[in-house]
């Protein structure tokens, strides 16, 4: 089965500073995995998506994410932190076909002006 | 605007009480999900289809049901089984499987009196 690790269930960065998220998962296949991005008291909206086709992922809102097999991470990055970042984020992984989605615990973004 | 529709946003309960969450997307999606999401927990998997007529128990079945009677409908019944109902609860459609972007409604949260 898979699984995901996200370390750090509260992350504090300055504005303007790098921001840094990890996730970490395992699968026996080659997987699927996701970012998605939660504001307070609403649903999930998707950052960006691995697939295979490139091991790095440029998403929405200036994130992106890399994908190293070896160490089996798909860390989220941002270049510099925007008030705006403040959310609560998600870390997923599927291995396709019929398999469900897991997701990590989560993962909240505070950024100190 | 195409999307997944959640009501009602806030829903109370008195114990031993069934009630119904609702769930509806526009999107044309043939996959829909519920999850429920605790603080630390991050989102657990209730129930999914991915057809009409047709669904699966998630990792937390017991104690919740769903109909699947029409391709934009989903809706979520927890009943009086359910131990610890208080929670937030998302709905979530795809256009066909689990390597697919899941688009979120923006929840119901449910609390029991």
């Amino acid at each position: 089965a898979q699984s995901v690790t996200q370390l750090g269930s509260h992350v504090s960065v300055s504005e303007g500073a790098l921001v840094l998220l990890r996730c970490n998962y395992s699968s026996s296949v080659p997987p699927y995995l996701f970012w998605y991005v939660q504001y307070p008291n609403q649903g999930l909206q998707l950052l960006l998506k691995y697939t295979s086709a490139a091991t790095l992922v440029k998403g929405i809102n200036g994130f992106e994410a890399e994908f190293k097999k070896s160490e089996t991470s798909f860390h989220l990055t941002k270049p510099s932190a925007h008030m705006s970042d403040a959310a609560e984020y998600f870390c997923a992984v599927t291995p396709g076909g019929y398999q469900k989605v897991t997701f990590g615990i989560g993962t909240k973004l505070q950024v100190i002006p | 605007d195409g999307g997944i529709t959640q009501s009602p946003k806030y829903l109370f309960r008195k114990e031993g009480q069934n009630v119904t969450l609702s769930c509806e997307q526009n999107l044309n999606h043939d996959a829909m999900y519920w999850y429920r999401q605790d603080p630390g927990q991050g989102l657990r998997l209730i129930y999914y289809s991915q057809i009409v007529n047709d669904f699966q128990k998630g990792d937390i079945a017991e104690g919740y049901s769903v109909s699947r009677e029409k391709k934009e409908s989903f809706p979520l019944t927890v009943t009086s089984a359910q131990k610890n109902p208080t929670a937030f609860y998302l709905c979530a459609s795809s256009i066909s499987g689990n390597t697919d972007t899941q688009y979120f409604g923006p929840g119901t949260r449910l609390t029991v009196l």
